[in-house]
């Protein structure tokens, strides 16, 4: 079966500090991977995406993903966590055009001061 | 990439009423889609749209829902007979302008409560 998985629903990190959320993800075709970001009465903002080539990449606002294909994960990292960043992080892993984006439950970041 | 634009950006209407939602996407995209993300859950695929025609559902999308583009610019989603259930933030989403890929760019959503 085809899915997402985000191990942690919730997380809290104090600001300026590293972060890393996880995800894991099963599916049948070659997978393209995408993390989403979410503010509260927001829509989904794209961060970055994965399709091919460098395992490494590098979105908006300081984040990268690592893609692991031994692990299937693609976990999303940023080494100096703002308030800002607060929200909801959804990873999400989908293929060809038109083809539906499979979701995972979601992260939910808190940022202490 | 210029957003996605969702109206109404909130729709409250009884059970058993139809409800059409309404995304305004840039022209010259091939793909849109439809999610839905029920309060406290995942983002759920519901509906892509291409050429027209429909491209993939999810089974969620029964007879209930109907999509259609009917001026070439609009993009909609008509729930027929809502139920409680459908009660949601529905999102349109666009695919990109360079790629032919499943990256989606979503609009600020619609959220449905149905009372």
């Amino acid at each position: 079966a085809q899915s997402v998985t985000q191990p942690d629903i919730h997380i809290t990190v104090s600001e300026g500090a590293s972060l890393e959320l996880r995800c894991n993800y099963s599916y049948g075709a070659t997978p393209y991977l995408f993390w989403y970001v979410q503010s509260p009465g927001q829509g989904l903002q794209l961060l970055l995406k994965y399709f091919s080539g460098d395992t490494l990449v590098q979105g908006i606002k300081g984040f990268e993903a690592e893609f692991k294909r031994s692990q299937s994960s693609f976990n999303l990292r940023k080494p100096s966590v703002h308030w800002s960043d607060a929200a909801e992080y959804f990873c999400a892993v989908g293929n060809q055009a038109g083809t539906a984006l499979i979701f995972g439950k979601g992260t939910t970041l808190s940022v202490s001061s | 990439e210029p957003e996605v634009t969702q109206t109404p950006s909130h729709q409250v209407t009884q059970m058993g009423q139809e409800v059409i939602l309404r995304c305004v996407p840039i022209s010259n995209h091939l793909y849109f889609y439809w999610y839905r993300q029920i309060l406290g859950q995942k983002v759920e695929f519901l509906v892509s749209f291409y050429n027209n025609e429909i491209s993939e559902k999810s089974e969620i999308f029964d007879d209930q829902f109907s999509v259609e583009r009917p001026d070439g610019s609009n993009f909609t989603l008509k729930i027929r007979s809502t139920k409680l259930e459908d009660s949601a933030m529905y999102f349109c989403a666009r695919d990109s302008s360079d790629t032919l890929n499943t990256e989606a760019f979503f609009g600020q959503g619609t959220r449905l409560t149905v009372v």
